[in-house]
């Protein structure tokens, strides 16, 4: 699976939008990119995940480059329940729950 | 729905102590997994499984056994706990093509 790197800390305005970067620079064609949180020590969550076409539900959208080397996970309207710390994950998606997580950006939503 | 159920939250083992940690879900999931966290790091792959009775290594698998007798259920056990033991420990689930994991709440474990 390919490597991610992510800023280790972000800070955000509550009820401004958060946009959490990604670099995977060496991610393969059939790799998909995912991202999960995990607020205060709870078992990680899912939040999305795409291959090249943008994606949004109803917690965040994702915005995939082009060449697919980077990606930014967007929160449209973060509150301080977003604060949490966020991994960005490439792998093989038939590879079912094997995630292997890096550090992850810690984000504070701050009033 | 109970999900992901970890048992028990919260364990302190003698250095040399056995134990084993339980993982269940009722979502008919073939895929398993068990990760550890270490205070302000990420999650580490410990083992996983693709369906009954097939297991595989993951990132950090020494001083651990899994098995899988079941759809449901993936005990993971230390046969000799040491400290470098103590950590978080998080079962997650899936379908095995699927997109979304789901984590249990995790065990806390502590080893004197």
């Amino acid at each position: 699976d390919a490597k991610t790197t992510q800023p280790p800390s972000m800070d955000c305005a509550e009820g401004r939008a958060a946009n959490l970067p990604c670099n995977h620079s060496t991610i393969s064609g059939n790799e998909y990119v995912y991202w999960y949180r995990q607020i205060h020590s709870q078992g990680p969550q899912y939040i999305i995940h795409g291959l090249k076409n943008n994606e949004t539900n109803e917690m965040a959208s994702l915005i995939i480059t082009e060449d697919r080397k980077s990606s930014t996970l967007i929160l449209p309207h973060a509150t301080l329940r977003d604060t949490a710390v966020y991994y960005c994950i490439v792998r093989v998606d038939n590879q079912g729950g094997k995630l292997i997580f890096g550090q992850g950006t810690e984000l504070s939503v701050k009033p | 729905n109970a999900g992901v159920t970890q048992t028990p939250k919260f364990q302190v083992l003698k250095t040399g102590q056995s134990m084993t940690l339980q993982c269940a879900q009722d979502m008919n999931h073939e895929y398993m997994s068990w990760y550890r966290q270490d205070p302000g790091m990420g999650l580490r792959l410990i083992h996983y499984s693709v369906g009954a009775g097939i297991t595989d290594q993951g990132e950090v698998p020494n001083g651990y056994n899994v098995s899988r007798s079941t759809t449901e259920d993936f005990p993971l056990r230390l046969l000799s706990a040491a400290p470098s033991q103590t950590s978080v420990y998080f079962c997650a689930s899936s379908v095995y093509r699927g997109s979304e994991a789901f984590f249990g709440q995790g065990t806390r474990l502590t080893v004197v």
